[in-house]
């Protein structure tokens, strides 16, 4: 397996625009997590999904911040608009429910000017 | 909200030492990540562990889920282990992760 993938690597972004970030769990896993890391706070969970139904949003910051998963296999995490404070390296990780095989995905760097 | 204490949250090491970093929480949870991030920004899950110790080649992992307390060992450690180390607690009925602010090892060779 190719492990969590998710796209893109890097994003520079200026003020005001629509940001979407991607993500593609591993295959049979059915718990995909949006997490961001940033130096003051460092990781904190966004929201998380289980069977593709969202089950805690409790830590999107506000309205600018959507995640979706249409499917098992594709999730979205979409910032409209994007400011300067968004900036940060936002993860995508997966899990069975078990938790063993819990694997990060190898982050977006988000960068709002 | 479960707060998680790691310490320390520098540590620098010369090769070949013992390390220890530990790690405590405040609420009950299922289970125990810790988690490896390295230079660039990748994160590894070391171990997930709910009771007892756990070991994978120079890494061992230990939890005491009385104590809500969990430690990391590194036994004869090396420059390539030089990374920021972070504990994970998983909450009970729930997957995702708390996490620690991270400890940063550094080994000098």
């Amino acid at each position: 397996d190719a492990g969590v993938i998710q796209s893109p690597r890097h994003e520079v972004t200026e003020m005001g625009q629509e940001v979407t970030l991607r993500c593609k769990p591993i295959s049979g896993h059915n718990s995909l997590f949006w997490y961001r890391q940033t130096m003051m706070r460092g990781l904190e969970l966004l929201i998380y999904f289980n069977n593709n139904v969202p089950i805690d949003d409790s830590g999107m910051p506000e309205d600018r911040f959507s995640a979706k998963m249409p499917n098992a296999s594709f999730s979205t995490l979409k910032i409209q608009p994007s400011e300067p404070r968004d900036s940060a390296v936002y993860f995508c990780a997966s899990s069975p429910d078990s938790g063993y095989g819990y694997t990060f995905g190898s982050g977006t760097r988000l960068t709002v000017v | 909200k479960n707060e998680v204490e790691q310490s320390p949250q520098n540590l620098t090491a010369q090769e070949g030492e013992f390390i220890t970093i530990n790690c405590s929480y405040s609420v009950g949870i299922s289970a125990l990540h810790w988690l490896q991030q390295h230079p660039g920004g990748g994160i590894v899950s070391l171990f997930m562990l709910s009771s007892g110790k756990k070991k994978h080649g120079r890494l061992i992992a230990t939890i005491n889920i009385q104590e809500k307390h969990s430690s990391l060992h590194i036994t004869a450690s090396h420059p390539r282990d030089s990374a920021v180390y972070i504990c994970a607690p998983r909450g009970t009925g729930a997957n995702n992760l708390f996490f620690g602010t991270g400890t940063r090892l550094t080994v000098i060779p």
